[in-house]
């Protein structure tokens, strides 16, 4: 059964902590992405990439860098949590930048920054 | 810049065809309407997409308007688990041509 991973449900971090939240995707696919999503809000596009190494900003980037250095990995950072950043993140990766039947997504990280 | 909009939520009782809208009233001339659906504690799953056909398949029916401005899903016979937030998503031109997932309908299922 195909998937992708997220590397943890639920996490709790300080104010100013550094945090990575990895995902991890096993269909070989060439693009994967990084969502928040909020009450009111609905998903909300961070960063996506569509290759290696390569890495594209969405909606929100502001306090948010990605990383993505092999295929099947693709790891958001957040370089100093704050509470705004609370919120449910969802990476998700697909076979194609040009279609969106084909998005496979991790079922998320539940983020509280305190 | 094409965007969504769907009612907040709505309620369906079990068994009942539950008609779900979507306005896209900016939405490109060669672009598709993608649906996904997201149950609590996953993340979203896709169902259909269409371009200016109706379409069917073993979830749900898309019926889109002539002048492609709106779209509305429907599931013909509406279970329990089917309660879910549902997502019409379009290409978003702000967004490196990424698509607009939105704020999504609520569905409930009503026993």
């Amino acid at each position: 059964d195909v998937k992708v991973t997220q590397s943890s449900r639920y996490l709790v971090k300080r104010t100013g902590e550094k945090v990575f939240l990895e995902c991890v995707q096993d269909m070989d696919h060439e693009n994967m992405f990084w969502y928040r999503q909020d009450p009111g809000l609905g998903l909300r596009l961070i960063y996506f990439s569509y290759d290696v190494k390569m890495k594209e900003k969405g909606d929100i980037p502001e306090g948010y860098s990605v990383s993505r250095e092999k295929k099947e990995r693709f790891s958001l950072i957040l370089e100093s949590a704050s509470t705004n950043q609370t919120s449910m993140y969802l990476c998700a990766s697909s076979f194609t930048p040009w279609e969106a039947y084909g998005y496979t997504f991790g079922s998320g990280t539940r983020l509280t920054v305190v | 810049d094409a965007k969504t909009t769907q009612p907040p939520s709505m309620d369906c009782a079990e068994g009942r065809a539950a008609n779900l809208p979507c306005n896209h009233s900016t939405i490109s001339g060669n672009e598709y309407v993608y649906w996904y659906r997201q149950i609590h504690s996953q993340g979203p799953q896709y169902i259909i997409h269409g371009l200016k056909n109706n379409e069917t398949n073993e979830m749900a029916s898309l019926i889109i308007t002539e002048d492609r401005k709106s779209s509305t899903l429907i599931l013909p016979h509406a279970t329990l688990r089917d309660t879910a937030v549902y997502y019409c998503i379009v290409r978003g031109s702000n967004t490196g041509n990424q698509f607009y997932f939105g704020t999504g309908t609520s569905l409930t299922v009503i026993p």
